[in-house]
């Protein structure tokens, strides 16, 4: 597509209930970042996918929390058993990779934002 | 250990000066990228200026310049003739490393409110 698009853009949840966060990538981008904001702060690393690597996982806040890309385009991130402190915006955002360079500028989604009652 | 550091939670500046964002950043790979977005009100992430760890020009965007100081690990934005428009969160990013496994990280931002 165009753009990274996110869904849904708003969810409000229960506290306890199960969600799931979608991130439809610009197509041929290989590397696939989740970030987290919470309000007026900075983003905080999740989760990233780079092409058939294995996903570097190392920014989930705890196991109530996982991703997955299927097929190198889609991603559902989800999160079990919504805690208060999980009500957020979750930023998508996706780039090319390029082998011999930094230069990965990334294209964000409009985010999802949670909140979790 | 990889970080960024934002050391100004928030900047107020008269309309047309010129405005320096501080970042810091922290890795041991010679190789890496460092980045700038800006964040609107409106929540959109909007990417101004880029700079490689091996260019030997600092990185120009029109009225964006980077501030590229290797020696001492700083990499300050600098906005020329801010404008009204300008006000937004600013966040500096970082690759270290080229790998698949490098990830980008990013600072906790600087508020840059810009007034009449």
């Amino acid at each position: 597509g165009a753009g990274v698009s996110q869904s849904p853009s708003n969810k409000v949840t229960e506290k306890g209930k199960d969600v799931e966060l979608r991130c439809d990538p610009i197509s041929g981008h290989t590397a696939l970042y989740w970030y987290r904001q919470s309000l007026g702060q900075g983003l905080e690393f999740l989760i990233y996918f780079q092409g058939n690597s294995a996903p570097d996982k190392s920014g989930l806040p705890s196991d109530r929390f996982s991703a997955e890309r299927t097929g190198g385009s889609v991603s559902t991130l989800t999160i079990q058993r919504t805690q208060q402190e999980d009500s957020a915006v979750y930023l998508c955002a996706s780039s090319q990779h390029y082998r011999f360079s930094g230069a990965n500028v990334l294209t964000f989604g409009a985010g999802s934002r949670l909140t979790v009652l | 250990a990889q970080k960024i550091t934002q050391t100004q939670p928030g900047m107020f500046v008269q309309e047309k000066e010129a405005v320096t964002l501080d970042c810091t950043y922290d890795t041991s790979d010679p190789s890496y990228g460092l980045f700038w977005y800006k964040q609107p009100s409106s929540g959109e992430m909007i990417f101004l200026i880029y700079q490689g760890s091996y260019d030997q020009q600092n990185a120009t965007e029109g009225r964006y310049s980077l501030n590229f100081q290797k020696a001492r690990k700083s990499a300050n934005l600098v906005i020329s003739a801010s404008q009204l428009g300008d006000s937004a969160m600013y966040f500096c990013a970082m690759r270290p490393g080229y790998s698949n496994a490098s990830k980008i990280i990013f600072g906790s931002g600087t508020r840059l409110s810009i007034q009449p």
